[in-house]
């Protein structure tokens, strides 16, 4: 069975700390690996990783896929009030066209 | 268009009510998704739509019924549904189902309570 598993579920961090949020998978025939960031309503895309040890940056945010080890990593530095989510980790596979979600990260920041 | 756009954003309905929640998109993906999304979890996939064809329906109850009138279009008829399908309902959709590297836009949902 596909399973996708995210770590911590919630962290409580102050404003200027670094996070790193985790993702583990076990997908047949993976295709790409996304990350977004949920705060209200829909989820917003951050990035997707389908080759490993490749590092995608944008701003403070950062994330980097290993797929021997099956898993990924989001970076957040200096962090804000602004980034405070649900960062949702999700896989899709080869066979179908469907994105798995993870059970999602819960990050307040606190000032 | 970058956006994918959900109507109502809020729907309150009976157990015995028929409603549908609708979802369009303009920016020629060939593939559309429902989520349903209760507090504090994520998003479980329920229906997949290819190029206008039910290509995954995830063990989804009747009550709950896709339609894809055309490739812009995706709506979740719905039936005799049950308290605890209260949940928001997320539309996505992707480019061709066939091209590798895409990822999901998400509509910002129709948050539904059914009384």
């Amino acid at each position: 069975e596909d399973k996708v598993v995210q770590s911590p579920l919630s962290l409580v961090v102050h404003e200027g700390d670094t996070v790193t949020l985790n993702c583990s998978y076990e997908v047949t025939n993976f295709r790409s690996l996304l990350w977004y960031k949920q705060e209200k309503k829909a989820p917003t895309f951050l990035f997707m990783l389908t080759s490993s040890g490749i590092e995608k940056k944008s701003g403070r945010l950062s994330s980097i896929l290993d797929k021997k080890e099956l898993f990924s990593i989001l970076n957040i530095t200096a962090t804000q009030t602004g980034d405070s989510a649900i960062y949702l980790c999700a896989v899709q596979s080869n066979t179908g066209n469907q994105f798995y979600f993870g059970t999602g990260t819960s990050l307040t920041v606190i000032p | 268009d970058t956006e994918v756009t959900q109507t109502p954003k809020h729907l309150v309905m009976g157990m015995t009510n028929k409603k549908s929640l609708k979802c369009e998109q303009h920016m020629g993906h060939r593939a559309m998704y429902w989520y349903k999304q209760k507090a504090k979890k994520p998003p479980e996939l329920m229906f997949v739509y290819s190029y206008e064809k039910l290509s995954i329906n995830e063990s989804v109850p009747s009550r709950f019924s896709p339609e894809c009138p055309n490739s812009s279009l995706l709506n979740l008829h719905l039936h005799a549904l049950q308290p605890e399908d209260s949940a928001l309902y997320l539309c996505a959709s992707s480019q061709d189902p066939g091209r590798l590297n895409t990822e999901a836009f998400f509509g910002q949902g129709t948050r539904l309570t059914v009384v």
